[in-house]
């Protein structure tokens, strides 16, 4: 079973639109969470941390629930830039767990 | 944030050739680097952890003869892919990290080589 588990999409959304996702981790030791973002081609850039509280960074945010083992990424008023791949991570010490990615179109 | 270089961006060579990546980071020490690998739709898969004057550890499944992994100082980690072969093309990413310093495990990514094996 993968560390990381995301649903590949592809989300097909207008500007504008609001799109969530999900992903569960199979590890119960992990210890931090991450969304990364990856352009077609590029290396992953880190889109923000997710608390166990939950936190908002502008149009984004990201929910951790530890008891499902799942985190969540939305996006409200989408923009043509979010279109990308978004990676969920976990960490357990220094290791970063990636899952293989959710791909977002968003369309004008 | 903090900024990792990697050279070349893209390499293409002919099977049985070697090839040597660099990983640099320019603004901060790192303490520990990684690399990962990605293929065509797939996650990035960690190949092997470095910490600085030491040997690296590799995760199962990576041969260590392979791909070898020197990182001499803080600022530079190489990895090179032996005797390649068509099945070892790739895009090869690494990340660095200063344990003294990094907050939730944070990691910067490299821009990535993309390896082309004929």
């Amino acid at each position: 079973r993968k560390e990381v588990e995301q649903d590949p999409g592809p989300f097909n959304v207008p500007e504008g639109a609001t799109v969530a996702f999900n992903c569960t981790y199979s590890n119960s030791a992990s210890q931090s969470f991450f969304w990364y973002r990856q352009d077609c081609r590029k290396e992953p850039k880190l889109l923000m941390s997710v608390y166990s509280s939950g936190n908002e960074d502008g149009r984004f945010t990201a929910q951790l629930n530890r008891a499902s083992q799942y985190i969540s990424l939305l996006i409200r008023d989408s923009k043509l830039s979010d279109s990308a791949t978004y990676l969920c991570v976990a960490t357990n010490d220094y290791k970063l767990s990636f899952g293989a990615g959710t791909t977002v179109t968003v369309r004008a | 944030g903090a900024v990792v270089s990697q050279h070349p961006s893209r390499v293409i060579c002919k099977s049985g050739t070697s090839v040597k990546i660099e990983c640099r980071s320019l603004d901060f020490q790192a303490t520990t680097m990684f690399w990962y690998r990605q293929f065509p739709k797939q996650s990035l898969m960690l190949m092997a952890t470095s910490n600085e004057g030491s040997k690296a550890t590799y995760e199962q499944g990576v041969e260590k003869d392979k791909f070898l992994i020197n990182h001499a100082s803080l600022t530079l980690s190489t990895l090179t892919v032996t005797s390649a072969h068509p099945e070892d093309s790739s895009f090869y990413i690494c990340s660095a990290r200063d344990v003294r310093t990094s907050v939730y495990n944070e990691q910067f990514f490299g821009p990535g080589t993309r390896l082309t094996v004929l």
